[in-house]
């Protein structure tokens, strides 16, 4: 069984601080990994991708990936109680683009 | 501007009756995704179209359909909806790779 593997939090940082959100996956053959936000009652919202070993920022945010590892995360600098919600990490695990979630880390800034 | 609508946002049903959510996209994007979220769960893969190619999970139960009719619309129909079946239902869409644009998800409550 494919699984994505995520601490469920909460993550409490104080604002301006720097949030560490990681992920685990078990296909050794996925290709694409993804970070998406979801506010509470509302739907995931992309932030960012990564298909490379290594680092890629984006503003504020940094995804870290170590395939040899299997191991994804996400840096959030800078902190504000704007980006309290659940992030959710998700591992393209074959065909048509199909993507597999894990159930998310809370993450609560506060001022 | 190019987007997914679900509707309704919230759908309140009753034990047995059936139902069906709808899912449209303005994107032209050929892969479509249904996904059901439960409380602090990840969000589980039940179908994708790929175009007019359907492909169904193999733990999707088979309480659950599913039509696209055509490249903008897809719809999810509820056979006989249980207690079990309370969710957030989650629409996205796609090109072959890349992340999901998610709609803004349907709250399926069953009384």
């Amino acid at each position: 069984q494919k699984e994505v593997e995520q601490n469920s939090g909460p993550l409490s940082v104080p604002e301006g601080a720097i949030a560490s959100l990681n992920c685990t996956y078990s296909d050794r053959g996925s290709q694409s990994f993804f970070w998406y936000r979801q506010y509470s009652g509302k739907s995931p919202e992309l932030i960012m991708f990564i298909y490379s070993n290594g680092d890629k920022e984006d503003g504020r945010f940094t995804a870290q990936l170590n395939k040899a590892s299997q191991y994804v995360s996400l840096l959030i600098r800078d902190s504000q109680p704007s980006d309290s919600a659940t992030y959710l990490c998700a591992v393209n695990i074959g065909g048509y683009n199909k993507l597999i979630f894990g159930a998310g880390t809370r993450l609560a800034v506060h001022p | 501007d190019a987007m997914v609508i679900q509707n309704p946002r919230y759908q309140v049903t009753q034990f047995g009756k059936p139902v069906t959510l709808s899912c449209s996209q303005t994107l032209n994007h050929n892969v479509m995704y249904w996904y059901q979220q439960k409380s602090s769960q990840a969000p589980k893969l039940l179908f994708h179209y790929y175009d007019k190619d359907f492909n169904n999970e193999a733990d999707t139960p088979d309480n659950f359909q599913s039509r696209r009719p055509n490249t903008s619309f897809c719809f999810l129909d509820i056979r006989s909806p249980g207690l079990g079946d309370a969710a957030m239902y989650l629409c996205a869409t796609s090109r072959n790779s890349g992340g999901y644009t998610f709609g803004s998800g349907t709250r399926l409550t069953v009384v």
